[in-house]
């Protein structure tokens, strides 16, 4: 199973700042993705990446941006939080494993609220 | 995307088995089913997935119908930990990898 980390898991923050959201796994998984979830809400797809270099948006738009400048690291980054992007926000990877590919495993979220 | 359909809540003593179903009557052929359980908002914790035959692991069971329309998860002795949001998936096809789409899951509730 993937260790995937997520950092911070709470922030509270005010409204116009920038804030970047930290997403790390360890086990070398190619593939990322970013998920958000409104409180007693479904999980909507609103990033995701297949490698180094490569990002695209889901299903869900989202104002926030990503990145993916090494395989172990997809930040999640809001240029002007807004209140209504209070959320949260939880990171997955997957990779090949075993001949079966591409099972999700989920970070703990980071729970984003803007003031 | 084929689309799953749960109960909206469950409940079972602790110690009994738990049975979570699940209909995916528009499932293609080579898809996944796939369940996560979500417990006080974490992150989704992968169970189990299948294709076709029945599955087993240390956290549960998964049987597929032959005609594969529809699935059960089934936690052999439930504790109140197992207490969670149950999502049943077919995993989708999206560009050369996969996307999950969460419905509503069932709210499984075990009782002392």
């Amino acid at each position: 199973e993937a260790d995937i980390y997520q950092t911070p898991r709470y922030l509270v923050i005010g409204t116009g700042k920038k804030i970047t959201l930290e997403c790390s796994q360890t086990m070398g998984h190619d593939k990322m993705y970013w998920y958000q979830q409104d409180p007693g809400m479904e999980l909507h797809l609103i990033h995701y990446s297949y490698g180094v270099n490569s990002t695209e948006k889901g299903d869900l738009s989202s104002e926030s941006t990503v990145s993916r400048i090494r395989t172990e690291h997809f930040p999640l980054t809001l240029e002007s939080a807004r209140p209504s992007h209070t959320s949260q926000y939880l990171c997955a990877s997957s990779g090949v494993s075993g001949g079966v590919t591409d099972t999700q495993y989920f970070g703990p979220g980071t729970r984003l609220t803007v003031l | 995307d084929a689309k799953t359909t749960q109960p909206t809540s469950m409940d079972c003593a602790e110690g009994r088995a738990a049975n979570l179903p699940c209909n995916h009557s528009t499932i293609s052929g080579n898809e996944y089913v796939y369940w996560y359980r979500q417990i006080h908002s974490q992150g989704p914790q992968y169970i189990i997935h299948g294709l076709k035959n029945n599955e087993t692991n240390e956290m549960a069971s998964l049987i597929i119908t032959e005609d594969r329309k529809s699935s059960t998860l089934i936690l052999p002795h439930a504790t109140l930990r197992d207490t969670a949001v149950y999502y049943c998936i077919v995993r989708a096809r999206m560009d050369s990898s996969y996307k999950l789409i969460f419905g509503s899951g069932t709210r499984l509730l075990v009782r002392p």
